[in-house]
């Protein structure tokens, strides 16, 4: 099955910085790699997600790009802000089936 | 905006006891999915669920688990005799047509507690 690890668990940054969260993926078949946001006790929340056939994504300060040929794709958050602390999970859907694979989660801090 | 709700919010049980986790999938959506996060963990899948039957499911979602759409709106989990290691928050979630929609939306979660 499918196997997503992400890097790093733990990530500090100064308000304003921008911070880069990385996944990697086993199936090489995979084809769709959403990214999401949880905070304390809360549900995870879709941020942005890309598909198998796009190499880049962007949504204001959000941006994913993916790299099919070395299986990792990464979450770029840019002039971070203190509301962008939380919990971010990278996931993969493989080819075998519907469900989602997450990574291990990314803890990011900005500190104001 | 539509959401996936779920109830209740928490729940006690003790071990070996039965729970249902109760959820309300997005209207129109047609998957319908559990997840389980461990506290500190990451969110791992269980089962899928499509056409009124199972279409997927993970290595946890042993004979102890089950689920069921009953009627036309609600999606339960039910887990026969609960252990201290399905202390978890729970997850349902739901997607439209998978060749239309991808994203797939989280409920808000029943944080389970096995005494």
């Amino acid at each position: 099955g499918e196997n997503v690890e992400q890097h790093p668990s733990t990530l500090s940054v100064q308000e304003g910085d921008s911070a880069v969260i990385k996944c990697t993926y086993s199936d090489s078949a995979s084809n769709y790699f959403p990214w999401y946001k949880q905070e304390l006790g809360k549900r995870p929340q879709l941020i942005i997600d890309i598909r198998s056939n796009v190499g880049e994504k962007k949504d204001q300060r959000i941006a994913v790009t993916l790299n099919k040929t070395a299986k990792h794709f990464s979450l770029h958050i840019t002039e971070t802000q203190p509301e962008d602390s939380a919990v971010y999970f990278c996931a993969a859907r493989g080819n075998a089936g519907n469900m989602l694979t997450f990574g291990g989660g990314t803890r990011l801090m900005v500190k104001p | 905006e539509p959401e996936v709700t779920q109830t209740p919010s928490h729940q006690v049980t003790q071990m070996g006891q039965e729970v249902i986790l109760r959820c309300v999938p997005i209207s129109n959506h047609l998957y319908f999915y559990w997840y389980r996060q461990i506290l500190g963990q990451k969110v791992e899948f269980l089962v899928s669920f499509y056409n009124n039957e199972i279409s997927e499911k993970s290595e946890i979602f042993d004979d102890q688990f089950s689920v069921e759409r009953p009627d036309g709106s609600n999606f339960t989990l039910k887990i026969r005799s609960t252990k201290l290691e399905d202390s978890a928050m729970y997850f349902c979630a739901s997607r439209e047509n998978w060749w239309q929609n991808e994203k797939l939306f989280f409920g808000s979660g029943t944080q389970l507690s096995v005494l």
